[in-house]
This record gives C-alpha cells, sequence and structure tokens, in this order.
C-alpha cells in the first residue's frame, strides 16, 4: 500500500514565477491536508480539502495561494507569482473518513522543498 | 502566546540515558494530542497518541495532564537512532498543531 505522494521533491522556482505541487493521497484516503515548514519553525496548517471541497482554508495566506483537489487526479497546491519567503517545505497528508479512525491519524508524505531565487 | 509550546533543546544525551520532554498548550478545549517524529528534512511521523490515563509504547512513555495543559514524553534507554525533533502535536478540528519541537541527539 503506497504511502502518500508528492511531487517533485524538489522545486526551484525565481521570483514571480509559479509552483505547483502535487499530493496523491494513501489509497483509500479522502480527506487532504496541506501543512508549511518554514525553515527552523514549526508546521503550520495551510487547508484542508475532500474530493471537490476546499473545507477549511483558514491558515492559507489570502493572496497567491490556492489549493484544490479534483474528481480525479492528485490535489495540487498552487502558489502564483512566488516570492523568496515562500522558500519552506510544504507537507501534504492524508486521513480516511474521520469515522473509521478515533484518533484521527494523518499520515505525512515526504514534502516538497521550494526554493525561490 | 504559541498555542503549543515545547523546550527547543536541544537535548544532548548518551546512549542509555532516560529523557523527557515537556509540552504546554493554551486551548483547553483540545481533545486528541499526539507526538510525531521528524528526521532531518524528512516528513513528520507518529510516534504515539497520548492519553489523559497516560500510555506506554516500548521505551516511550506519553502522558496528559489536562488541569495543567501539559503533556509530556519520556524515553527511556536511548538509542542513537532515536535522535531527531519531537513534536508535540494537538488536534485543532480537522488539522493539526504543531510545536515548533524539540531536538534530540543521542551520542554513544
Amino acid at each position: 500500500n503506497a504511502g502518500v505522494m508528492q511531487n517533485p521533491r524538489h522545486l526551484v522556482r525565481r521570483r514571480g514565477q509559479e509552483a505547483r505541487l502535487r499530493c496523491s493521497p494513501m489509497k483509500g484516503h479522502s480527506h487532504v491536508y496541506w501543512y508549511r515548514q518554514l525553515p527552523e519553525e514549526g508546521l503550520k496548517f495551510m487547508v484542508y480539502l475532500q474530493k471537490e471541497n476546499i473545507i477549511d482554508e483558514s491558515g492559507m495566506p489570502k493572496e497567491r495561494f490556492s489549493a484544490e483537489f479534483p474528481k480525479e487526479g492528485p490535489s495540487i497546491l498552487r502558489i502564483q507569482q512566488v516570492v523568496r519567503g515562500d522558500s519552506a517545505a510544504y507537507f501534504c497528508a492524508s486521513s480516511p473518513i474521520y469515522s473509521e479512525t478515533p484518533t484521527y491519524e494523518q499520515y505525512f508524505g515526504p514534502g516538497t522543498r521550494l526554493t525561490v531565487t | 502566546r504559541k498555542e503549543v509550546e515545547q523546550d527547543p533543546g536541544p537535548f544532548n544525551v548518551p546512549e542509555g540515558a532516560t529523557v523527557a520532554f515537556n509540552c504546554t498548550y493554551s486551548n483547553s478545549a483540545s481533545q486528541s494530542f499526539f507526538w510525531y517524529r521528524q528526521d532531518c528534512r524528512k516528513e513528520p511521523k507518529l510516534l504515539m497518541s497520548v492519553y489523559s490515563s497516560g500510555n506506554e509504547d516500548g521505551r516511550f512513555t506519553a502522558q496528559l495532564n489536562r488541569a495543567s495543559q501539559y503533556i509530556s514524553l519520556l524515553i527511556r534507554d536511548s538509542k542513537l537512532s532515536d535522535s531527531a525533533t519531537y513534536l508535540c502535536v494537538r488536534r485543532d478540528g480537522n488539522k493539526l498543531v504543531f510545536g515548533a519541537g524539540t531536538i534530540l541527539r543521542v551520542k554513544s
């Protein structure tokens, strides 16, 4: 059973370009979460999605960031017009339906390290 | 005040030592807590859930004190492979709230 997959693992973008980060949840998982880890800091929640729905985007910056989880295909985190401050590790996590796991464990992917030059 | 606060360390201990990490949280409504482990430049991995009654998994023991809003992790008989950053985490609805982590370095 493959774990959460993310690609690319490393992404370099120049200031002003767009970054697209992809996440495929574990098989059977329908909930996806994106977290950002800035250098020397803890992980910070960004957004929680289910298929075709954004459930909670309270951690998303108001501008330039968007996320989707289409009916088919991976979840995408999109950052437009990247700036140096966007350089970070972006982790995706997935979980099964809440009622099936009382501890509500989230399984993390290996992350995408974004570097903005 | 941070939602989840941890001593950043680093804790430098010899193999075989017992080491304890503490964590405090600010939201008394929190229901679920976890310890995650993160190796350098890797993803966080669940180490154990934390229950009010305390729970043990091999060399690891976790405790939760709701009155004091305090969580602890005890590692006995430290191994070199325990070197990592330990993240105190609380669940807030559907999202996880992470502490900044405590660095543990176990040396031979």
